[in-house]
């Protein structure tokens, strides 16, 4: 199985920060992962997908890159509704796989 | 504009087997376009993938539950299930089926149901 290793688990911002999350590999996968946003209570919500491409309707404060092992999400100029867990998936092999996840806190 | 919904009992018992169906709306679950999944998260922790049913009925579990899982697709009622016998409480979780292409590498989850929370005590 590929293992996803998410980091930092938390991050404290403020409203207009930039946030950036990382999201590693076990082995080259690619572009082929996706980033999910979940409130409580819902279910994960698609932003990225392919690494790079964004999901219809999701804002243009969110980006993604990367390729390989090493991924990154950044979120600009941080918004009241972005306070939320941020999940990456890989879409390489089966089993699907996803990372741990990274709380965004209000600081 | 596709829905899913999760149903089934939100409490079992340890060593009984834990049904769930999700019952598909606004496309049918034979299209050759997708896979069908389920997807759990017990509470606190991070999403596991738990395995997926294509309409022909052709399946593919997650290696660490595959002992105990089995996926099924009724096409005549729009509807697929999740049965994973011997639960325990390490099976307590929020269950998500979800929906996702049939495009190799294009194995997205754009498509989620709401989620069913499902204990599992004596």
């Amino acid at each position: 199985d590929i293992q996803m290793t998410q980091s930092p688990s938390s991050v404290s911002a403020s409203v207009g920060d930039r946030v950036t999350i990382t999201c590693r590999a076990s082995q080259d996968i690619s572009r082929r992962l996706a980033w999910f946003q979940q409130k409580p209570g819902m279910a994960p919500k698609l932003l990225i997908y392919t690494a790079s491409n964004l999901q219809s309707g999701v804002p243009s404060r969110f980006s993604g890159s990367g390729s390989g092992t090493d991924f990154n999400i950044t979120i600009n100029n941080l918004q009241l509704e972005d306070f939320a867990t941020y999940f990456c998936q890989q879409a390489n092999s089966f089993p699907l796989t996803f990372g741990g996840g990274t709380k965004v806190e209000i600081k | 504009q596709v829905q899913l919904q999760e149903s089934g009992p939100g409490l079992v018992k340890p060593s009984q087997t834990l049904s769930l169906t999700c019952t598909v709306s606004g496309d049918s679950i034979s299209t050759s376009d997708y896979y069908w999944s389920w997807i759990r998260q017990p509470p606190g922790k991070g999403l596991e993938w738990i395995g997926y049913v294509f309409h022909s009925g052709d399946t593919l579990y997650t290696p660490s539950l595959k002992s105990r899982l089995a996926i099924s697709v009724d096409t005549s009622k729009n509807q697929f299930s999740l049965n994973l016998h011997s639960a325990t409480a390490a099976d307590s979780a929020v269950y998500y089926c979800a929906r996702f292409p049939r495009i190799t590498h294009g194995w997205f989850f754009r498509v989620w149901g709401r989620g069913t929370p499902v204990a599992v005590s004596s």
